[in-house]
C-alpha cells in the first residue's frame, strides 16, 4: 500500500470548513484514497472512501487531485464533536485481508 | 444498531493467567479482525478472518489465539498474558460481498498485564 503524509496538526474554528490534506505521491491506478477518524481512544470510524471522482456523503467531502497524488477531506461545518485524530489511508480494494494501516494521521482541534 | 461489541472494556489481570476478550457483530459480515494500538505505534493487526473457521496471521501474531466457530463471533485468546501485551485492543467487522470501504470498529478493550 503507498505511503501518505499529513500534517501532524490543525485547527479549526466551530462552523467553519474544516480542510485536511493528504500526499499519496507514490499511489498506483488500483489503490483508492480511504479516510477514518479516531475520538480520544475509541474505536476508529470509516468517514468516506474514493478512487478518482470526488465523493460526498452525510459527513464529508472528499476532493482527488486529477493525478490522484493528493487529497483533501472537507468537513463542511465543524462542530467540536469533530475533534479527532483523522487518518488517511491509501490501499487496494479487493476481497482478501481488509487489513487497514493506520499512520500518525492529523490531530483535528476544533475550537469553540 | 448496527454494531460491534466488545467485552469486556477494562481489563487488569497478572502475568500468565489466561484471558479471552469477545467480539460480536450484528452485521453478518464475513470478515473479522483484531488490533492493537500502542503509542507511537499505531494500530497494528494481530489476526483478521475471512469467514467461518478461516484465520490467519496479521503483523503482530505472537503470543494470541482466536478462533471463529460463528460468523458473528471472533474472540481474541491471551493463553499466557505478558505485560508487553498491556495495551488497547480493537476489534472491527467488514462486509466482502460488496467493497464498500467501511470497516466497523469496537469501542475497544484497556488491557493491563501486571
Amino acid at each position: 500500500d503507498a505511503k501518505t503524509t499529513q500534517p501532524p496538526s490543525m485547527d479549526c474554528a466551530e462552523g467553519r470548513a474544516a480542510n485536511l490534506p493528504c500526499n499519496h505521491s507514490t499511489i498506483s491506478g488500483n489503490e483508492y484514497v480511504y479516510w477514518y477518524r479516531q475520538i480520544h481512544s475509541q474505536g476508529p470510524q470509516y468517514i468516506i472512501h474514493g478512487l478518482k471522482n470526488n465523493e460526498t456523503n452525510e459527513m464529508a467531502s472528499l476532493i482527488i487531485t486529477e493525478d490522484r497524488k493528493s487529497s483533501t477531506l472537507i468537513l463542511p461545518h465543524a462542530t467540536l464533536r469533530d475533534t479527532a485524530v483523522y487518518y488517511c489511508i491509501v490501499r487496494v480494494a479487493n476481497f482478501g485481508n481488509e487489513k487497514l494501516t493506520f499512520g500518525t494521521g492529523t490531530r483535528l482541534t476544533i475550537i469553540p | 444498531e448496527a454494531q460491534v461489541t466488545q467485552n469486556p472494556r477494562y481489563l487488569i489481570t497478572v502475568t500468565g493467567k489466561k484471558l479471552t476478550v469477545t467480539c460480536s457483530q450484528n452485521m453478518n459480515h464475513e470478515y473479522m479482525s483484531w488490533y492493537r494500538q500502542d503509542p507511537g505505534l499505531g494500530l497494528r493487526q494481530i489476526y483478521y478472518s475471512m469467514n467461518v473457521e478461516v484465520t490467519d496471521k496479521g503483523d503482530v501474531p505472537e503470543g494470541y489465539k482466536v478462533s471463529r466457530k460463528e460468523k458473528r463471533n471472533f474472540p481474541l485468546i491471551l493463553e499466557s498474558p505478558s505485560p508487553n501485551q498491556t495495551s488497547l485492543y480493537f476489534c472491527a467487522s467488514s462486509t466482502m460481498t460488496t467493497h464498500t470501504g467501511d470497516q466497523y470498529f469496537g469501542p475497544g478493550t484497556r488491557l493491563l498485564v501486571l
